[in-house]
């Protein structure tokens, strides 16, 4: 089994929608991230949370909400989804071990907003 | 914010050839890591480097932390058709206990048999 899920893998949805998405893992890592993918832009950091009462906002939250509902578990939402938030959605997990840390990917949701 | 900047954005070889990347930054990082994405994937670690002026090796692959910290770069000799896929280096920052990572824009890698 994989050590970080998201589902759903694949979803269409329209303008004005809201859009959960969600990420599970078993790792039980304190620290996990959301970050958004676009054709030449690399990963952008939307989120993060180093444990369960602590959430942060990223490079580009605007449009974005989360809920870190447990260690485990680590939601994304567009309360109002747009066109321009069509991209593919990683989530991640990392563990700090000294002074560093390795952050692990999920598969994926592909997000298309019409 | 901080800019990565990885090049070359694609590369087209032939299986057998060496491929080198690399990333620069106007800032200095903590540490450097390389990923890599198969299509329908997410980012998976290959290298993980420290120290500046760390030379790390994983198999075919060999990743150098600049002695600048602003740069660090990724080499795999004697490519193989599994290598395709996105390259992506990272620098992380850790600033207050915040790991976080600035991407590049990755660098798409296809082998012709």
């Amino acid at each position: 089994d994989a050590d970080v899920t998201q589902t759903p893998r694949n979803r269409i949805t329209k303008t004005g929608k809201r859009i959960m998405l969600e990420c599970s893992q078993t790792k039980g890592h304190d620290r996990m991230y959301w970050y958004r993918q676009d054709p030449g832009l690399g990963l952008r950091l939307i989120y993060y949370s180093f444990d369960v009462k602590d959430i942060n906002k990223g490079e580009i939250s605007d449009g974005y909400s989360v809920s870190r509902q447990a260690q485990a578990k680590f939601s994304l939402s567009l309360e109002s989804a747009i066109p321009n938030q069509t991209a593919l959605y990683f989530c991640a997990t990392s563990d700090r071990q000294y002074f560093t840390d390795t952050q692990y990917f999920g598969p994926g949701t592909r997000l298309t907003v019409l | 914010g901080q800019q990565l900047n990885q090049s070359p954005q694609s590369m087209f070889i032939q299986e057998g050839e060496d491929v080198s990347m690399n990333c620069t930054s106007s800032s200095i990082f903590n540490t450097w890591l390389w990923y890599k994405q198969d299509p329908g994937e997410g980012p998976v670690l290959l290298i993980a480097l420290y120290k500046a002026g760390e030379l790390t090796s994983n198999g075919r692959l060999t990743a150098q932390f600049g002695t600048t910290r602003k740069d660090s770069f990724l080499n795999i000799s004697a490519s193989i058709p599994s290598d395709v896929g996105i390259y992506f280096c990272a620098g992380q920052l850790n600033s207050r206990g915040a790991q976080k990572l600035v991407f590049g824009q990755g660098t798409r890698l296809t082998i012709n048999p």
